[in-house]
């Protein structure tokens, strides 16, 4: 079946720290991956996404994930966070039709 | 542009009670519609997803149903809920997917918050 799992449950950063949320995936087919954002709330909003080409992609806010398909994982990354970045992180694959969402992973900014 | 309407936002139900949640789309044809569930420390879990009007795919078995009575109407359903239905309902469209991609970008509602005493 198909999964994502996110291994940092809640992070915890200063303003200008480095951030890298990690996400794997188990899927047998072709792969599309996204990371979702939700801002203490505010919708679920698209952060970025990875269809195809560039295993490095950029998202909104400086953020930016690269895909390592020989290691099933898609992590998110940002040089430096700001303490509006406390939201939480949501890493998914389509799977078909469907999309398939990690559990997720609080991030918290402090000045 | 295309909007995603859900309704209620909040709701309070008695166990053993009916429910009833609402999502419309706006602004776009033959969308494919979800409904998840958002729990503390669990993620966002596929309930439900619809590729047409009276075509429903369960993903987990449990308490609630969905159906699709028009192109662009998803709703959520229970006979009778059970404590363990309390939390977050979250509504999404998105478009056909396409052949070469395969990939969807969905958008979500703004949820339903049920507690269910």
């Amino acid at each position: 079946a198909q999964s994502v799992s996110q291994h940092n449950h809640h992070v915890i950063l200063s303003e200008a720290a480095s951030l890298e949320l990690g996400c794997n995936y188990s899927y047998g087919g072709t792969v599309n991956l996204f990371w979702y954002v939700q801002y203490p709330g505010q919708h679920l909003q698209l952060l970025l996404k990875y269809f195809s080409g560039d295993p490095l992609v950029k998202g909104i806010k400086g953020f930016e994930a690269e895909f390592i398909k020989s290691k099933f994982s898609f992590n998110l990354r940002k040089p430096s966070v700001q303490w509006s970045d406390t939201a939480e992180y949501f890493c998914a694959v389509t799977a078909g039709d469907k999309l398939i969402f990690g559990t997720g992973t609080r991030l918290q900014v402090f000045p | 542009s295309q909007t995603i309407h859900q309704w209620p936002a909040t709701l309070v139900q008695p166990v053993g009670s009916p429910l009833s949640l609402e999502c419309t789309v706006e602004g776009t044809s033959n969308p494919n519609l979800y409904w998840y569930r958002q729990a503390a420390g669990r993620g966002l879990q596929l309930l439900f997803y619809s590729v047409g009007i009276g075509q429903i795919s369960s993903e987990v078995p449990q308490n609630l149903s969905a159906s699709r009575p028009q192109d662009r109407q998803f709703i959520l359903s229970s006979k009778k809920l059970l404590l363990s239905d309390s939390g977050f309902y979250l509504c999404a469209w998105s478009g056909r997917r396409r052949a070469i991609s395969g990939a969807n970008v969905l958008t979500f509602g703004a949820g339903s918050r049920l507690t269910v005493l």
